[in-house]
């Protein structure tokens, strides 16, 4: 069975940092290209970033551009999202997500809530 | 980039009704369209991915069709559990935008 689980969130100041991490298991993780997709209280899905599963191609939102950095770590199974220089407006449930046919996102983690306050 | 606009923002539906949602992108994107589901709390469900194709163990109710910028996601007859929030999404180009969402509620 799929699984995908993330960590990492939590409450931070503007201008900080925050490191996200999701947990791959029941699948072949290196096969698979990632997503991090995420949800402001109340509002609609915002797609964040893509990684291949080389790592060899890497998108991010213009929202993010510049401040998160997106990686994984085949050996580990595992997906990455390091945000700097947060922002009010950042705060969200952010999930990470497999990339499927066509570009599509099958299998999703449960999310982790990320909270920028002063 | 690429804008996603889904119509309409809710709508109101009794089970047993055939409900459509329409997705337009603002430039073509081919049949790289993808149909989430959302009930709150929970992460997205995928329903249809590539326009038309059914994912594995979404029932067949369940369809879509359209290709290049005008898209639609159909419900033959809607059942209790179907009340939820769908966002279609393009996977066309980065950024992979999301349609703003369709909230389908019980009338």
């Amino acid at each position: 069975e799929v699984q995908l689980v993330e960590s990492g969130g939590g409450l931070v100041q503007p201008g900080g940092s925050l490191r996200l991490s999701c947990a791959a298991s029941g699948f072949t993780f290196s096969s698979y290209n990632m997503n991090w997709v995420r949800q402001a209280p109340g509002k609609g899905l915002e797609w964040v970033s893509y990684i291949s599963s080389s790592s060899s191609a890497i998108y991010y939102a213009d929202s993010v551009k510049g401040r998160f950095t997106i990686s994984r770590d085949n050996a580990k199974n595992s997906l990455y999202l390091q945000m700097n220089s947060l922002r009010d407006e950042d705060t969200a449930v952010y999930y990470c997500a497999t990339g499927g046919g066509y570009g599509s996102s099958p299998n999703w983690g449960q999310g982790s809530l990320v909270t920028v306050s002063s | 980039d690429i804008q996603m606009t889904q119509s309409p923002s809710s709508l109101s539906a009794s089970v047993g009704d055939r409900v459509t949602i329409t997705c337009r992108a603002s430039q073509s994107i081919s049949i790289f369209l993808n149909w989430y589901q959302q009930k709150p709390g929970k992460a997205p469900k995928l329903l249809i991915y590539a326009a038309s194709n059914l994912q594995s163990g979404v029932p067949s109710r369940f369809s879509g069709s359209g290709s290049g910028t005008d898209f639609t996601l159909t419900i033959s007859s809607l059942q209790p559990e179907d009340f939820a929030t769908y966002y279609c999404q393009q996977s066309y180009s980065a950024p992979y935008t999301f349609g703003q969402g369709t909230k389908l509620e019980i009338k």
